[in-house]
């Protein structure tokens, strides 16, 4: 298995754009993350999915903010309007079922000018 | 509140010496904790866990990790350090009453020296 997989791995827009980013999760795993990565932050979970149903989505800041699981094997964070301190790494994570380890992507470092 | 503290921003040591990085923990029920390692301009890899059993558990690179749940602790350790273990490291517990969440500590940069 190649892992979880995230695109693209650099992001560089304008803000007020409109930022899509992906993640493909290892397959057969039913629980998928999206964390974002800052310095003055550390580690935050943004959202949480169990067989493609959001489940916590509590740590999403802003309405601009929104992700979607079309299916098992997709899923997508949305950023729109984009502003300059949305700038992090955005990382997507994926586990099976039972209380296991989640495997990280190589992340996304999405960059807002 | 269910929360992760790592108490150090960073940890230093000499190749060769034993290493620990500190990990405490507060949350409802019985946790399942981690420990995660980050290389720079990666993702975070998987160390070990604890689940249940023997409150020592060991992991890759030659890591170990205590569990006590008197002092609510998890410490990652290793008998002898490397100058490639330097990177930055989490500790997390995942979180399942009420709700599910895999929640990481703030890190801690170890940094090895030769």
């Amino acid at each position: 298995d190649a892992g979880v997989i995230q695109s693209p791995r650099h992001e560089v827009t304008e803000m007020g754009q409109e930022v899509t980013l992906r993640c493909k999760p290892i397959s057969g795993h039913n629980s998928l993350f999206w964390y974002r990565q800052t310095m003055m932050r550390g580690l935050e979970l943004l959202i949480y999915f169990n067989n493609n149903v959001p489940i916590d989505d509590s740590g999403m800041p802003e309405d601009r903010f929104s992700a979607k699981m079309p299916n098992a094997s997709f899923s997508t964070l949305k950023i729109q309007p984009s502003e300059p301190r949305d700038s992090a790494v955005y990382f997507c994570a994926s586990s099976s079922a039972g209380g296991t380890e989640a495997f990280f992507g190589q992340g996304t470092r999405l960059t807002v000018v | 509140a269910q929360s992760v503290a790592q108490p150090e921003d960073q940890v230093n040591v000499a190749e060769g010496n034993p290493l620990t990085v500190k990990c405490t923990y507060s949350v409802s029920g019985n946790p399942y904790l981690f420990w995660y390692v980050q290389y720079p301009n990666r993702g975070l890899q998987f160390l070990l866990k604890y689940i249940t059993g023997d409150n020592l558990v060991k992991g890759s690179y030659g890591f170990e990790a205590e569990f006590n749940k008197s002092q609510t602790s998890f410490h990652l350790k290793k008998p002898s350090a490397l100058v490639s273990d330097s990177a930055l490291y989490f500790c997390a517990v995942r979180v399942f009453y009420n709700t599910d969440k895999l929640i990481f500590g703030t890190g801690t940069r170890l940094q090895v020296f030769p």
